[in-house]
């Protein structure tokens, strides 16, 4: 059974950077079928998709976001990392990392497996 | 890109039926068949319900169901049950590799 797990630092600064690392267990990154995300929710707040790597390191970005965050993936670790950089207040929520299927995987365009989530704060 | 419109809340009562609607644009909802519903309960991780519009994946009860006309997709959840009080938020792929979600539904079982 596919397991996501999130890790990185609980507290941020803000004008900081936030970086989470997504470790993959129980599969394989480097699957042709499938693209790699990351989705938060503020407290009390719906789900906002910050963006998706496919193994190759190709990127797509929640154009909101778009000028302050960086997906980067490693593949010999089987895992995927989330920098969003100059991060403030409005950026504190609980993280999560997401497996989401590509147009040919039995699940297409939707995400079947995520992490437990991780509550990131922005303060001083 | 904007979110996809959901109402804020839902109700019924156990047995009866609910639907809950998402409301997009014909860039991401009304361009591709690829709407999924997930189902989140307090201080969980979402749980996907629905994908391809109206797909269950293993395990989903078939009191969940889904559709689409134009620009707004649909989620119904027949048979009520007091298990299903929780959060539900509506996601389409929106084209160049892009995903957006709706606001959320809170779905009350009276």
């Amino acid at each position: 059974q596919l397991q996501l797990q999130e890790s990185g630092p609980r507290l941020v600064k803000p004008s900081e950077t936030l970086s989470l690392t997504c470790t993959v267990f129980g599969g394989s990154i480097s699957s042709s079928h499938y693209y790699w995300g990351w989705i938060r929710q503020p407290p009390g707040t719906g789900l906002d998709w910050i963006g998706s790597i496919y193994y190759s390191g190709s990127t797509s970005y929640n154009p909101s976001l778009k000028s302050r965050v960086t997906i980067s993936v490693d593949t010999s670790k089987n895992q995927f990392s989330l920098n969003l950089m100059s991060v403030t207040a409005t950026d504190t929520a609980v993280y999560y990392c997401a497996r989401l299927g590509g147009g040919v995987a039995p699940i297409s365009k939707a995400f079947d497996f995520w992490g437990q989530g991780t509550l990131v704060t922005v303060s001083s | 890109q904007s979110a996809l419109t959901q109402p804020p809340s839902a109700s019924g009562s156990p047995g009866q039926s609910v639907t809950i609607s998402c409301t997009g644009t014909s860039s991401d909802v009304g361009g591709y068949n690829y709407v999924s519903w997930y189902q989140q309960q307090p201080g969980k991780a979402p749980k996907l319900m629905i994908y391809e519009v109206r797909k269950r994946p293993s395990g989903v009860p078939d009191r969940f169901s889904g559709s689409k006309s134009g620009n707004t997709a649909s989620l119904t959840v027949s048979g009520l049950q007091a298990e299903d009080e929780a959060d539900y938020y509506c996601s389409s792929y929106a084209g160049s590799d892009n995903v957006v979600f709706g606001g959320g539904t809170k779905l009350t079982v009276l």
